[in-house]
């Protein structure tokens, strides 16, 4: 199933700007889409965007949608999530899923990292 | 978008004894549900797909049922590494994947 971690989550100010990073190990990252999923506090989980292996399509939850950017880089193994006009609802931990399937979008997620915590907040 | 909905909230269960978990879909989603756990901490873990499936390395005392809109997660002995929140998942009318609020099954 191989090994995603994530990166890039700190403390930021409303209407402030970060950038997450997940690595992928062990397998092939250029043939899965890759999504991030968000755990706020004492909620439950939320899928936030996906990107497909190509990065031809992408799609973002309503809450994020024109605020967050998805990306990737096949030849660095990495998946990217650009979130800007962040907001104190925002504030979570940010797991990266490796869609179930090569070449698709139709399934579970096999395959998760450790998640990296961001927080918005004066 | 397609709501999931798990109850109970909270399940307070004995060591060695069965759990039942629910999930419904506010429309019909065939067979098309995942469930994961949560331990603490942790990152999800993938325990059942397609309703009824096992992932690798799922013990199994996990099993899974259902179809349409209605779907069980049984735990038939519960393990002390067992005390977690688990989530039912969607992925039958995408975007967006939905996951259910959660059941956190604790000690009883």
């Amino acid at each position: 199933e191989g090994q995603l971690v994530e990166s890039g989550g700190a403390v930021v100010q409303p209407g402030g700007s970060l950038r997450l990073s997940c690595a992928a190990s062990g397998f092939r990252f250029d043939a899965y889409a890759m999504h991030w999923v968000r755990h706020a506090p004492g909620k439950g989980l939320e899928w936030v965007s996906v990107i497909t292996w190509d990065g031809g399509i992408t799609n973002f939850a309503d809450s994020v949608k024109g605020r967050f950017t998805i990306s990737r880089d096949n030849s660095k193994s990495s998946l990217y999530l650009q979130m800007t006009n962040l907001r104190p609802e925002d504030t979570a931990i940010y797991f990266c899923a490796r869609a179930g399937e090569m070449y698709g979008l139709t399934k579970w997620f096999d395959s998760w990292g450790q998640g990296t915590l961001v927080t918005v907040s004066s | 978008e397609t709501v999931m909905t798990q109850s109970p909230a909270t399940l307070s269960v004995s060591p060695g004894e069965r759990a039942t978990l629910s999930c419904r879909a506010s429309q019909s989603i065939a067979t098309n549900v995942a469930w994961y756990q949560q331990r603490h901490g942790q990152a999800p873990r993938l325990l059942i797909y397609g309703a009824s499936a096992r992932a690798t390395g799922i013990p199994a005392r996990f099993s899974g049922s259902g179809s349409g809109t209605e779907f069980t997660l049984t735990i038939s002995s519960l393990q002390s590494e067992d005390f977690a929140v688990y989530y039912c998942q969607q992925f039958n009318n995408w975007p967006p994947w939905t996951f259910g609020q959660g059941t956190k099954v604790e000690v009883k």
